[in-house]
């Protein structure tokens, strides 16, 4: 069975600051790998996807995201917070059921 | 392109009543899935269907809910004889048709938040 870890419930950081958000999985095969942002009372909105190639994924808002298969992790990463990014971030991994499985999110919180 | 479009935003509802919840796919998706966002966890799998069709209801309760997404008109979640553990955020996401080579995403809409008093 497909699962995802994210082992950090909150993050702070301080505006400017870099960031990583961790997170592992365990999948048997190739997986999806998504990450979604949530601000509080709204629905989630991707922010990149990983299905094959290269491992190192831009996306949408300066975030990246770098594929390690030897370590089964898919880590989020920004050069410099900005206060609007003060959200909770969710890891999900996906296969050939296309339902993904998410992970339980972390709170980033963005002191100014 | 209209996004994913939830109603209602909030719902309250007493115990014993029924929550009806709808959600409009973005146009061109063919492809709906429900999930329930409880406090402080991730977001749980309840189903997932077609026009017309139910594809993989692993994750809905045996007893009370259902859904359905009709040849017209929106999908809709339906709970019935509310209880207080049904209080969650509810949320709708659309895929459009697989393409060879992956699973396309999913987008989601606002959600609706449901409360059971």
């Amino acid at each position: 069975a497909q699962s995802v870890t994210q082992p950090d419930i909150h993050i702070t950081v301080s505006e400017g600051a870099s960031l990583e958000l961790r997170c592992n999985y365990s999948y048997g095969a190739t997986p999806y790998l998504f990450w979604y942002v949530q601000s509080p009372g709204q629905g989630l909105q991707l922010l990149l996807k990983y299905f094959s190639g290269d491992t190192l994924v831009q996306g949408i808002k300066g975030f990246e995201a770098e594929f390690k298969r030897s370590q089964s992790s898919f880590n989020l990463r920004k050069p410099s917070v900005h206060w609007s990014d003060a959200a909770e971030y969710f890891c999900a991994v996906g296969g050939g059921s296309y339902i993904p499985t998410f992970g339980r999110g972390t709170s980033l919180i963005v002191h100014p | 392109n209209a996004g994913v479009m939830q109603n209602p935003r909030h719902l309250v509802r007493r115990r014993g009543q029924e929550a009806r919840l709808r959600c409009s796919p973005m146009k061109g998706h063919s492809h709906v899935y429900w999930y329930r966002q409880l406090p402080e966890e991730g977001l749980k799998f309840m189903v997932y269907l077609q026009k017309e069709n139910i594809i993989d209801e692993s994750g809905m309760p045996k007893e009370r809910f259902s859904a359905e997404f009709p040849k017209e008109g929106p999908s809709i979640l339906r709970i019935q004889q509310v209880v207080r553990g049904d209080s969650a955020a509810y949320f709708c996401a659309s895929s459009p048709p697989f393409s060879a080579g992956g699973p396309d995403t999913q987008y989601f809409g606002p959600g609706t938040r449901l409360t059971v008093l």
